[in-house]
């Protein structure tokens, strides 16, 4: 099936610096990927959603100034965790859907960001 | 919009016992439902899907079947491993939304 990589899979940082998440699909263009962020023993909450070459959608109480997504191309897509807070710690996971729109998802391996 | 009900966990069984995860789901139009396993430190895998009434899925032992009239997808595994340990989300797509909408998960620990 369909796969895609998230990078890095760990980072600590310090707090007030910014962090960089990967999201690619390796072997199929994703028009549009998500942004999930998971809280521990809690389900997937989404964040936003990615298009390619378009400003992101955010969801309702996620600032967009914080979390900066940008969706370049149609195999990659970036997270970035502005000036990043020990709040902000927590297990990060995006998704691509391939061309088409069939519904099903393809989830990357999830990024733990932890915050000092 | 969609919405998705799940059993609460966690659920401890015995190596070889039967293993049901309720789930039961809110959506207009045909949706397509779906369960996803997450192992201890690793992103979402899909372990099974079913996209019309009366489909039944099924993957590595675990089985659900999209019932409409009762808008449930029930998971269930007849003799669970130690290897199944593992939060289970259940997750309807379809309808109105474009996004996929999850449960709340379930964590699942397997004794042996």
């Amino acid at each position: 099936g369909a796969v895609v990589s998230q990078h890095p899979s760990r980072v600590i940082c310090k707090s007030g610096t910014s962090v960089k998440i990967e999201c690619r699909s390796l072997d199929f263009q994703a028009t549009t990927m998500f942004w999930y962020r998971q809280f521990p023993k809690q389900s997937l909450m989404l964040m936003a959603t990615s298009n390619e070459g378009s400003k992101a959608t955010y969801e309702q109480g996620v600032e967009k100034d914080k979390f900066l997504i940008n969706h370049a191309s149609l195999t990659l897509s970036t997270l970035t965790v502005t000036s990043a807070h020990p709040e902000d710690s927590s297990f990060y996971i995006c998704s691509a859907r391939e061309w088409g729109d069939t519904g099903e998802l393809f989830f990357g391996e999830g990024s733990r960001l932890t915050v000092l | 919009g969609n919405s998705v009900t799940q059993m609460e966990g966690p659920v401890t069984l015995s190596e070889e016992a039967f293993l049901t995860i309720n789930c039961t789901y809110t959506a207009t139009g045909y949706p397509s439902l779906f369960w996803y396993v997450q192992y201890p430190g690793e992103g979402l895998q899909l372990l099974l899907k079913a996209t019309k009434a009366d489909d039944k899925g099924s993957n590595k032992g675990f089985e659900a079947t999209y019932r409409k009239e009762t808008t449930s997808f029930h998971l269930e595994k007849g003799s669970v491993q130690v290897s199944d340990s593992a939060v289970y989300f259940c997750a309807v797509h379809g309808g109105s939304a474009r996004q996929l909408t999850f449960g709340s998960g379930t964590q699942l620990t397997v004794l042996p």
